[in-house]
């Protein structure tokens, strides 16, 4: 299994408050995505990174930010929660942003936003 | 507006009969094609993919097809087992943009013993 992990793993907050999930990899793969869960969307891409410092845009990235100081590590930040993000969110890593460059998920952190 | 569909929210089949899940397109530009199951409390992981310039690529059971014409690519599992009761996913990566992989939104499949 390739190295990810994720953390926290579950969290419960309120609206309005700073939220940061962790990703941390140990494969040191150049690539590491954010996305989020919803039923009815699938996944959805937030925020993606394809080196230290470097990062891009997804589909649904109004809300959050996301900063990759060392490559191990992946964080994504939600400045004031809202209810619509509530949500399981996945980290993915890929050694390669190229055809055949699979991506490998983490477990999930389940966010919920009261 | 989804790039990327799977119209079929859930499938059911009888154990050792095919099940076939389908997933559209709609950006021309994609042209790698990959698919992902999942199970509950787990991250997705990859199953079988499939370059633009294939028209079929097989891994053991599991058998990918895409008609670019179509923008349509579907995924045949032969024969089916309880253990492949999963949801699964459809990914592809445009040409212009490696990088993202945009997924579609699932397909829950149910594998009856």
């Amino acid at each position: 299994d390739a190295g990810i992990t994720q953390s926290p793993r579950h969290k419960v907050t309120e609206t309005g408050t700073p939220v940061t999930l962790r990703c941390h990899q140990t494969e040191n793969h150049r690539y590491m995505y954010w996305y989020r869960q919803d039923p009815g969307h699938g996944l959805r891409l937030i925020h993606y990174s394809y080196g230290v410092k470097d990062t891009d845009k997804g589909e649904v990235s109004d809300g959050y930010s996301v900063s990759r100081s060392k490559t191990e590590d992946f964080l994504l930040t939600l400045e004031s929660a809202t209810s619509s993000q509530t949500s399981v969110y996945f980290c993915a890593i890929s050694e390669s942003g190229q055809e055949g460059g699979e991506l490998f998920f983490g477990e999930g952190s389940r966010l919920t936003v009261l | 507006d989804q790039q990327v569909k799977q119209n079929s929210p859930s499938l059911s089949v009888q154990e050792g009969r095919i099940s076939i899940l389908n997933c559209d397109y709609t950006n021309s530009m994609f042209d790698y094609f990959l698919w992902y199951k999942k199970y509950p409390a787990e991250g997705p992981t990859f199953l079988i993919s499939i370059s633009s310039i294939k028209d079929k690529n097989e891994d053991g059971r599991f058998t990918v097809f895409l008609n670019k014409s179509a923008k349509h690519l579907s995924l045949h599992i032969v024969p089916s087992q309880p253990g492949d009761s999963a949801v699964y996913f459809c990914a592809a990566r445009s040409k212009t943009s490696y990088d993202k992989v945009i997924f579609g939104p699932g397909t829950s499949l149910s594998v009856i013993p």
